[in-house]
């Protein structure tokens, strides 16, 4: 089983749609989460960490799920721009290295 | 403000040829250095990481090695490259990171190079 595992997609939604997006994790030890966006050809770039209480940046929301172990992803009325995949991503307290989900494919239709 | 360069973007090697890639990070110090590599279509690998100058984990063992030269410059190597080592390359950097205590320490990423070995 992989450490973090996401739904692949693509999703296909149509602007202005709301679509979530789950990852789990196996390592209860894991201690910080975050939310990554790639571009087709480019960098991941940040795009937010998940606090405990949960967070919130203008459309997108992030939620942690410690019980469950799994991180959301919410983001509302999407726009063309969102089209992405979007990477998981997993801190494992008291190591160095961060765990890379996949990622989900999203595609925001006209 | 922290900004991350690697070179070259683009790269066209045949097999069996050397491999140097660098990275240099601005704007911080003692940052936690990574190399990574993607296949197309496929997920981020960890390939090296660095903790501090001269300190180099190695995650996967293959015919890939890196060096940290500078605190703030890591340099990616191989003698021999092979059709497999084909892929996007990328370095990141994060802060030094507490081992305790809740910290964010996020990890950014430089542009990439992409690397084909023919």
């Amino acid at each position: 089983r992989k450490e973090v595992e996401q739904d692949p997609g693509p999703f296909n939604v149509p602007e202005g749609a709301t679509v979530a997006f789950n990852c789990t994790y196996s390592n209860s030890a894991s201690q910080s989460f975050f939310w990554y966006r790639q571009d087709c050809r480019k960098e991941p770039k940040l795009l937010m960490s998940v606090y405990s209480s949960g967070n919130e940046d203008g459309r997108f929301t992030a939620q942690l799920n410690r019980a469950s172990q799994y991180i959301s992803l919410l983001i509302r009325d999407s726009k063309l721009s969102d089209s992405a995949t979007y990477l998981c991503v997993v801190n494992r307290a008291g190591t160095y290295k961060y765990i890379f989900g996949t990622g989900t494919r999203l595609k925001v239709l006209a | 403000s922290q900004t991350i360069h690697q070179w070259p973007a683009t790269l066209v090697q045949p097999v069996g040829s050397p491999l140097s890639l660098e990275c240099t990070v601005e704007g911080t110090s003692n940052p936690n250095l990574y190399w990574y590599r993607q296949a197309a279509g496929r997920g981020l690998q960890l390939l090296f990481y660095s903790v501090g100058i001269g300190q180099i984990s190695s995650e996967v063992p293959q015919n890939l090695s890196a060096s940290r030269p500078q605190d703030r410059q890591f340099i990616l190597s191989s003698k021999k490259l092979l059709l497999s080592d084909s892929g996007f390359y990328l370095c990141a950097w994060s802060a030094r990171q507490m081992t305790s205590g809740s910290v964010y320490n996020e990890q950014f990423f430089g542009p990439g190079t992409r690397l084909t070995v023919l």
